[in-house]
């Protein structure tokens, strides 16, 4: 499984805009990049993903590098609700059709949002 | 739309027993994953299942750790006997498959274990 790269902690002031980065330098053709977040005593949920353009939908955007071997997840606006674990997961498309995907969580990057 | 149910929330036992978590996932959802989230780090897959067929369980210690969906709905893992390393949070996800959301998995909020 390709592997990602993610800080291990960032800080941010409520209602500012937050970029999480996440390097994947050896991210293959067919790999997808999917974002989860985890919130404590939560379960991880999923937040957003693409392929090659980027993507924005409610809770996100996903800015794609067009060498695809890096992405950052931006958050808007934080607000105090943001503050978890956010993971960067590549996820092979072709695999997922084939017998129902996998996700491979890493670290992941602590989110910690000031008021 | 209700979401993937787990049970029970916490569950506190000696080393050597045995216990058993349940998962009801959401319905229709055909693919069903078990992780082992141990504090401090990212959940790690243990099994995977297919409606009721085992996809992946190759990260599974089958010497104490089983798992079956019977019917490819709800799904149950035991663990015996538990070993002081086996507490963490379980984790049940399951996905839709070869629909518009099956890129998304969906998980539980999960069942706390601690083993004394």
């Amino acid at each position: 499984d390709a592997k990602t790269t993610q800080p291990n902690s960032m800080e941010s002031n409520e209602e500012e805009p937050v970029h999480l980065p996440c390097n994947h330098s050896t991210i293959s053709g067919t790999d997808y990049i999917h974002w989860y977040r985890q919130l404590p005593s939560q379960g991880p949920e999923y937040v957003i993903h693409g392929l090659t353009s980027n993507v924005n939908n409610r809770m996100a955007s996903l800015a794609i590098a067009e060498d695809r071997k890096s992405s950052t997840l931006i958050l808007h606006r934080a607000t105090l609700r943001d503050a978890a674990v956010y993971y960067c997961i590549l996820r092979d498309v072709f695999f997922e059709y084939n017998q129902g995907g996998k996700l491979i969580f890493g670290q992941g990057t602590e989110l910690s949002v000031k008021p | 739309e209700a979401g993937v149910a787990q049970s029970p929330r916490y569950k506190i036992i000696e080393k050597r027993q045995s216990v058993a978590f349940w998962c009801n996932p959401i319905s229709g959802h055909a693919t069903l994953y078990w992780y082992q989230q141990i504090l401090g780090q990212g959940p790690k897959l243990l099994i995977q299942f297919q409606n009721n067929g085992v996809v992946d369980d190759s990260q599974l210690p089958k010497d104490r750790f089983s798992a079956e969906r019977l019917k490819g709905v709800d799904s149950t893992l035991k663990i015996q006997p538990a070993k002081l390393e086996d507490s963490a949070v379980y984790l049940c996800a399951s996905s839709p498959f070869l629909t518009g959301d099956n890129e998304k998995l969906f998980f539980g909020s999960g069942t706390q274990l601690s083993v004394l």
